[in-house]
């Protein structure tokens, strides 16, 4: 199985700060990585697929970049509604795999 | 609007079956793959199983932790998915959800969730 090793496992922020988040596969995945949103309770949301996709209708504050083993989400100006824990996942091969999640708290 | 809705959770006992449902409208059912994910209290997300549309033969994936207990289908006239979960553990228990995977040039996106059911294992 791909190991997804996502860093850091959670950060504290303020509201203006840009936040970079980081996931590392343990082989080559090409550019098939996505990162997804999760608020408490809620079900995750999509963010970027193929690496560096913005899904329709997220704000052009989060960005992904990365390809082969090393990968970046990047939320260039953290707003209140960005607080919310953060998966990577792998679709390059079954199994598909998550990192462990970041969690972002406020400052 | 796309809209996954999934029924079928709540109290199992362990070794027992249950089946879950996903419900999808707002688009082409049959044009998109299908898959289930799963979410233990307190934990990360996991993968549980993934079927492909009809043009593509309606192939399954699993994860080995449900390989051979769970089963994956679809019903694209009634714009359903199923998970029919067989030999319950304790471990099973989770909010499942469905996901609608939309095709791309040489992937998949998962740009629809469920709100997610709630199956508790329990004796």
């Amino acid at each position: 199985d791909i190991l997804m090793t996502q860093s850091p496992s959670s950060l504290s922020a303020s509201v203006g700060d840009r936040v970079t988040i980081t996931c590392r596969a343990s082989q080559g995945i090409s550019n098939y990585l996505a990162w997804f949103q999760q608020k408490p309770g809620k079900a995750p949301k999509s963010l970027i697929y193929s690496a560096s996709s913005l899904q329709s209708g997220v704000p052009l504050k989060f960005s992904g970049s990365g390809s082969g083993t090393d990968f970046t989400l990047t939320i260039s100006s953290l707003q209140p509604e960005d607080f919310a824990t953060y998966y990577c996942l792998q679709y390059n091969d079954y199994p598909w795999t998550f990192g462990q999640g970041t969690k972002v708290e406020i400052k | 609007e796309v809209q996954l809705v999934e029924s079928g959770g709540g109290l199992a006992q362990p070794g027992r079956s249950q089946r879950l449902s996903c419900t999808g409208s707002g688009f082409r059912f049959g044009d998109h793959g299908m898959s289930w994910f799963r979410q233990a209290p307190e934990k990360g997300l996991e993968w549980v199983a993934f079927i492909r549309r009809k043009a593509e033969g309606e192939t399954t994936e699993y994860a080995a932790s449900v390989k051979g207990r769970f089963i994956i289908s679809r019903d694209d006239s009634k714009s359903v998915a199923y998970l029919e979960m067989n030999s319950l553990k304790i471990e099973d228990t989770a909010v499942y959800y469905c996901t609608r995977a939309h095709p791309y040039s040489v992937g998949w996106t998962l740009d629809y969730w469920g709100q997610g059911t709630l199956v508790t294992v329990s004796s």
